[in-house]
């Protein structure tokens, strides 16, 4: 079964930092490329980031590019979003989603609430 | 940016009945669409990839269609599990955008 387990630490202060992690079993972790996408509280969904399977391709939207930075460890099955210089507007649930070849999003983490605020 | 806008935003309807949300593109994205279904506290679920296939497992009273710039998912026969918000997403270049959701609630 797949599954995907997002970790991190729930509550920041404003310019603090914060990586979050996305544990993932039941696929070949390293076939697929991996996407971050955040809600904000009653909003809709926003891609934030994007790496390919082999780590060879990244992509942030404006919104987070230059602060935050997406990587991955395909020896530990594990994505990861290093945020730094945290904003309120970064409140949010943070997903991460497994993307397949057609760049369809087809499975996704429950989601972790990060609040950012002093 | 590419802007999708969908409507209704907020939809009332019945159990059994048929109901359609529309899914406008600001420029032509093919058929480079997907819709998705939220339920409160839960994550979004993929239900139509490419703009008409059906994702797997997902019952076939849900539906796509549409190219281009216009697109449209239709559920007939709606069930009480199906009253959720809905959410178009394209991916035909980044940034990937959603348009701002169709909640579906029970009449």
């Amino acid at each position: 079964e797949v599954q995907l387990v997002e970790s991190g630490r729930g509550l920041v202060q404003p310019g603090e930092s914060l990586r979050l992690s996305c544990a993932a079993s039941g696929f070949t972790f390293s076939d697929y490329g991996m996407n971050w996408v955040r809600q904000a509280p009653g909003k809709g969904l926003e891609w934030i980031s994007f790496i390919s399977s082999s780590n060879s391709i990244k992509w942030h939207a404006d919104s987070v590019k230059g602060r935050f930075t997406i990587s991955r460890d395909n020896a530990r099955n594990t994505l990861y979003l290093q945020m730094n210089s945290l904003r309120d507007e970064d409140t949010a649930v943070y997903y991460c989603a497994r993307e397949r070849r057609d760049g369809y999003n087809d499975f996704w983490g429950r989601g972790l609430r990060v609040t950012v605020s002093s | 940016d590419i802007q999708l806008t969908q409507s209704p935003s907020f939809l009332s309807a019945s159990v059994g009945d048929r109901v359609t949300i529309t899914c406008r593109a600001s420029q032509d994205i093919s058929s480079y669409l997907a819709w998705y279904q939220q339920k409160p506290g839960r994550a979004p679920k993929l239900l139509i990839y490419a703009a008409s296939s059906l994702q797997t497992g997902v019952p076939s009273r849900f539906s796509g269609s549409g190219s281009g710039t216009e697109f449209t998912l239709s559920i007939t026969s709606l069930q009480p599990e199906d009253f959720a918000t809905y959410y178009c997403q394209h991916l035909k270049t980044y940034p990937y955008t959603c348009g701002q959701g169709t909640k579906l609630e029970i009449k």
